[in-house]
């Protein structure tokens, strides 16, 4: 199955810096990418995704890449604020939805005012 | 926009009994529901997939028979947790799929077996 490998673990960033989370992915059958934002004790939310036919997605302050041939995706964002301290995952499938969706190990964010 | 509704947000139980988590799709037909549990500090582990009307598939290392998965309508799958243990004790969250796609998550069930 789907093996998604998630770096680094915790990353600390000061406020208006950028923060990258990178994620490595084994299956090339894979086929869609989302990246998901998640406070103690709620659920995943989703904040991005990305499918295969698109290298590169924007939205506002979040901007995720896909490296198809080096099986490979990153979460960018730019100009940090103290909200967006959470835990963030990033994950794969071979289908937007009704596929099974294996999750990388998470990425403690910290954003220091 | 989609909703999935998960109850109970929080149980505690003692040890040897049965728990069920129920998850409800509000406002869509969840053809396939995902079963998750998720540890402190740890990712979201797949525990089982589930299709309406058809038996639930497990991960490996999932005990089906401890795990029950119940899916009999397009718009309610149940987890039970039988003759749990506090090992069992976890954050178990429910992810709904419906003819459009995407993947819609429960608020999660704080479960706590002592």
């Amino acid at each position: 199955g789907e093996n998604v490998e998630q770096h680094p673990s915790t990353l600390s960033v000061q406020e208006g810096d950028s923060a990258v989370i990178k994620c490595t992915y084994s299956d090339s059958a894979s086929n869609y990418f989302p990246w998901y934002k998640q406070e103690l004790g709620k659920r995943p939310q989703l904040i991005i995704d990305i499918r295969s036919n698109v290298g590169e997605k924007k939205d506002q302050r979040i901007a995720v890449t896909l490296n198809k041939t080096a099986k490979h995706f990153s979460l960018h964002i730019t100009e940090t604020q103290p909200e967006d301290s959470a835990v963030y995952f990033c994950a794969a499938s071979k289908d937007y939805g009704n596929n099974r969706l294996a999750f990388g190990k998470g990425n403690q964010v910290v954003v220091i005012p | 926009g989609a909703v999935v509704s998960q109850h109970p947000s929080r149980v505690i139980c003692k040890s040897g009994t049965s728990v069920k988590i129920e998850c409800r799709s509000l406002d869509f037909q969840a053809t396939t529901m995902f079963w998750y549990r998720q540890f402190p500090k740890q990712s979201l582990m797949l525990m089982a997939t589930s299709n309406e009307g058809s038996k639930a598939t497990y991960e490996q290392g999932v005990e089906k028979d401890k795990f029950l998965i119940n899916h009999a309508s397009l718009t309610l799958s149940t987890l039970t947790v039988t003759s749990a243990h506090p090992e069992d004790s976890s954050f178990y969250i429910c992810s709904a799929s419906g003819q459009v796609g995407g993947y819609t998550f429960g608020s999660g069930t704080r479960l706590t077996v002592v």
